[in-house]
């Protein structure tokens, strides 16, 4: 089945420790984006990719950084984490396109913990 | 700013009961409105996507209505069963270049008792 995979479902990481979360999708869709969600709060975005264009929202902290090397991944890159990063990480897909009402597919998240 | 808001926070039903919940955004510029269900250790799944004032949508014993005039949505379950435990999330997106993203509310956990 196509889907957005992300891994790992779970990751621990030390205070100011660089850390990585991935995703991928095979619905080669053009557009990938990165949510943020804190305890019983919103999913926030942080960015989002059209394609290699890149599109940071205007609050999120440059700590955050993101990568896409082709259509199929994204990263998410956090230099140094803080305590305050601890969250579940939500990675979605979507055509792109205004027919489909830009309707998003989501992976299952990455919980992150900071110690 | 775009704020979403969903209410109530939490739910418990029992099995059997219809339930509804309620999901509001601000109404200029109103592109799109998205309920995603979202159950524990799975992805959010997309129930619905509603762009025009008056849709209703159904998906077995779950539907939605939209009022963009007003800005608000509903949720209503028919018949809650335990599967249908989950969080149930509304997003709302605006009608400039920024459409693609959304702004989730908070949600509404809903519990169903056997």
């Amino acid at each position: 089945d196509a889907m957005v995979i992300q891994n790992p479902r779970y990751q621990v990481t030390q205070f100011g420790k660089p850390v990585t979360l991935s995703c991928s999708q095979t619905l080669n869709h053009n557009v990938m984006y990165w949510y943020q969600q804190k305890s019983s709060q919103a999913p926030k975005l942080l960015f989002h990719y059209y394609d290699k264009d890149f599109n940071n929202e205007a609050d999120t902290p440059d700590n955050f950084q993101s990568r896409r090397p082709n259509t199929s991944f994204c990263f998410l890159d956090i230099r140094s984490p803080g305590l305050g990063d601890a969250a579940m990480y939500l990675c979605a897909t979507s055509r792109g396109r205004r027919q489909d009402s830009y309707e998003q597919y989501f992976g299952p998240g990455t919980r992150l913990t900071v110690t | 700013i775009l704020n979403v808001e969903q209410s109530p926070q939490s739910l418990h039903v029992q099995e059997g009961d219809s339930t509804n919940f309620t999901c509001s955004f601000p109404s200029s510029n109103f592109y799109a409105l998205h309920w995603y269900r979202w159950e524990t250790a799975k992805s959010p799944e997309a129930l619905f996507v509603m762009t025009l004032n008056g849709d209703e949508k159904k998906k077995g014993r779950i539907s939605a209505t939209l009022n963009t005039k007003e800005g608000y949505s509903y949720l209503y379950i028919k018949g809650s069963q335990p599967e249908d435990s989950a969080t149930y999330l509304c997003a709302s997106s605006l009608m400039d270049t920024g459409r693609r993203a959304l702004t989730f509310g908070s949600g509404t956990r809903l519990q169903v008792q056997p």
